[in-house]
């Protein structure tokens, strides 16, 4: 079986750019999670989905930050402009539901804005 | 609010030894599920182990065991026959229940950066 899915691995790019971030949950599960990985800050949680909805997105930092899930799935996570200290590794996960179910993660995409 | 502590920045073990990495958390919640999550140098965030806080009896997973202490809100994990493929991040993670509008995101340690030596 397919686990999540993540896209790209690796993104550099520009102070000021729009940069966008992929992800394939595994098929079936209904809930999505975003986290950042940093140095400083460990894992956090951006925003998580259910059912393609919204749930909590308090740990999105900024406006900049945006994140949607247009069906069951594909979601994206966007930054606009992207600023150096956006730099970190970006991971998905998604759970077969929010009950205490066990959440998969995806490989990670790297950003590094410069 | 969770929070979850990893003491041990840093521990090494030799091949075939024991280690325990510990983890403590703070909660007013009785209901809630515990993790370990290893993080190799791929990054791949793979579980190891889960826990749940309704359950006495300590989560076992072939070579992974922990304990759970749940008057102490303690959950150490131990890793019997260390092999060099367990060299990793270890991260420990809470949750609470998502019945009744909780959130089921999961709050994570700092992380214990495990070596297995040769």
């Amino acid at each position: 079986d397919a686990g999540v899915i993540q896209s790209p691995r690796h993104e550099v790019t520009e102070m000021g750019q729009e940069v966008t971030l992929r992800c394939k949950p595994i098929s079936g599960h209904n809930s999505l999670f975003w986290y950042r990985q940093t140095m400083m800050r460990g894992l956090e949680l951006l925003i998580y989905f259910n059912n393609n909805v919204p749930i909590d997105d308090s740990g999105m930092p900024e406006d900049r930050f945006s994140a949607k899930m247009p069906n069951a799935s594909f979601s994206t996570l966007k930054i606009q402009p992207s600023e150096p200290r956006d730099s970190a590794v970006y991971f998905c996960a998604s759970s077969f539901g929010l009950v205490s179910d066990t959440q998969y993660f995806g490989p990670g995409t790297r950003l590094t804005v410069l | 609010a969770q929070t979850v502590t990893q003491s041990q920045p840093e521990m090494s073990v030799q091949e075939a030894e024991t280690v325990t990495l510990s983890c403590t958390y703070d909660t007013s919640e009785n209901n809630y599920y515990l993790f370990w999550y290893k993080q190799p140098p791929s990054r791949q965030m793979i579980l190891v182990i889960r826990q749940e806080a309704y359950k006495q009896q300590n989560a076992t997973e072939n070579r992974f065991s922990v304990n759970f202490q749940k008057a102490a809100k303690s959950f150490s994990l131990k890793i019997s026959d260390s092999q060099l493929g367990d060299t990793a991040m270890y991260f420990c993670a809470f949750m609470k229940d998502p019945y009744g509008g909780s959130q089921g995101n999961l709050i994570f340690g700092k992380g214990t950066k495990l070596s297995v030596k040769p």
